[in-house]
């Protein structure tokens, strides 16, 4: 199975900050990857997909880079109701694999 | 508008089995793979497989093999994935997902709203 190793998994930063989550997989997923958003009680929404595409509706202060092994979701100045969890995904490979989640908390 | 409507809550005793429904509107129901993923309390996503609704075809992370299985029925727009032999371990939100894919990606786009299944004695 392909391991999915994102980081840090907590991170604490204010309103208008810029932050960066990274996301290691174990072996090359190539673009095969995707960011989501979870706020507490609900579903994961689709933020990125296949790296570096903006999911329709998602505000353009979210971002994504990379291929490979090596991926970023960057979001530029942070707004209160960014303040949830992310987790990155790959599929390259089933089985499906998840990174284990990025909380961002309010500084 | 696109749309995945799940079952409601189950509280089931060790060793039972659950059957949760998952009933899709607003698109080309078999379009679209339809994946299971499970979120344990105050834990990470974990995927379980995915069914194809216009041909039955599954595919079941090996984990779950003998374990899980994943049906649809056509005519109502509806998928269904029934886990058998339930442990305490398997306490957890389930979320049918709709997947979208093309040559450079396959990623899941629409969620429906979780069941959670509690397994205690």
């Amino acid at each position: 199975d392909i391991q999915m190793t994102q980081s840090p998994s907590s991170l604490s930063a204010s309103v208008g900050d810029r932050v960066t989550i990274t996301c290691r997989a174990s072996e090359s997923v190539s673009t095969f990857l995707n960011w989501y958003q979870q706020k507490p009680g609900k579903a994961p929404e689709l933020l990125i997909y296949g790296a570096s595409s903006l999911q329709s509706g998602v505000p353009l202060r979210f971002s994504g880079s990379g291929s490979g092994t090596e991926f970023t979701l960057t979001i530029t100045t942070l707004q209160p109701e960014d303040f949830v969890s992310y987790y990155c995904h790959q599929t390259y490979n089933p089985p499906w694999t998840f990174g284990q989640g990025t909380k961002l908390e309010i500084k | 508008q696109v749309q995945l409507v799940q079952s409601g809550a189950e509280v089931k005793k060790p060793g039972a089995s659950v059957k949760v429904s998952c009933r899709a509107s607003g698109y080309t129901f078999t379009n679209y793979d339809i994946n299971w993923v499970r979120q344990a309390p105050g834990q990470g996503l974990e995927w379980l497989g995915w069914i194809n609704p216009s041909s039955g075809g599954t595919n079941t992370a090996q984990k779950f093999q003998g374990r899980v299985t994943m049906t649809r029925d056509t005519s109502i727009t509806t998928v269904y994935m029934e886990v058998s032999r339930l442990k305490s371990d398997d306490t957890a939100v389930y979320f049918c997902a709709r997947a979208v894919r093309s040559r450079t990606y396959w990623a899941v786009d629409v969620w429906g709203q979780g069941t959670t299944v509690t397994v205690s004695s």
